[in-house]
């Protein structure tokens, strides 16, 4: 069964560029997060969709957005980039059939994105 | 607010002994406590997890020991490996936020031959 798949692995933008980046989870998986980490913050929430809808926002700037398509594969998108957007983006991806219903959640390798 | 702390930041461990690392949550509302182990250059890996109707879990040389009353979980790695250098990470979900998982600092987890 393959993974959770990020593509691409790394990335270097311009400030006032924007990006995406993609996730493809495990097969059959409905729910989708995504993830910042940084030496200095540590892991910290995005969001999270399920079934095409955003379930959950952590605090983030509106500059940070996501989607999620109907075969559950799922994009997170930073527009006007800022230096301190250089991290790496995680996703992950759980069975979640729905919200209360606590099940594993399985990580992607992440993209690295530089921001120079 | 940091809802989940996690100690130490860093560990150094001589092989064939014990490493302990310890969190601490405030949010009651949490029930689900897994523990993550990430390599470098790799996204974080489940290594087990636990409820807190339950005191104690244990996977192979992996324990979970959890207090529900002083809102404190922690990891035990018996008989730690070489193979074990890693960081950790605790975290908490609560019961009504789906995917949202709460992730502690970390620690660098160092094991000496």
């Amino acid at each position: 069964k393959a993974g959770v798949t990020q593509t691409p692995r790394y990335l270097i933008k311009t400030r006032g560029q924007q990006v995406t980046l993609s996730c493809s989870p495990i097969s059959g998986h409905r729910s989708v997060s995504w993830y910042q980490q940084t030496p200095g913050q540590g892991l910290q929430f995005l969001f999270e969709y399920f079934s095409e809808t955003q379930r959950n926002k952590g605090n983030f700037p509106g500059r940070f957005s996501g989607r999620q398509f109907s075969n559950s594969r799922s994009e997170m998108n930073v527009s006007t980039l800022e230096l301190g957007d250089s991290a790496l983006y995680l996703c992950a991806s759980s069975l979640e059939g729905w919200a209360g219903i606590n099940t594993e959640a399985f990580f992607g390798q992440g993209t690295r994105l530089t921001v120079v | 607010q940091q809802q989940v702390k996690q100690s130490p930041q860093s560990l150094i461990v001589q092989k064939g002994g014990i490493s302990i690392i310890n969190c601490a949550y405030e949010n009651t509302a949490f029930d689900y406590f897994p523990w993550y182990q990430q390599f470098p250059g790799k996204g974080p890996a489940l290594l087990i997890a636990i409820r807190p109707d339950v005191s104690e879990k244990k996977e192979g040389r992996f324990t979970i020991s959890f207090n529900k009353s002083a809102k404190q979980f922690s990891l035990h790695i018996m008989d730690s490996q070489p193979g074990d250098s890693a960081t950790y990470f605790c975290a908490a979900k609560r019961y009504n936020q789906g995917g949202k998982l709460i992730f502690g600092q970390g620690t660098e987890l160092s094991v000496k031959p």
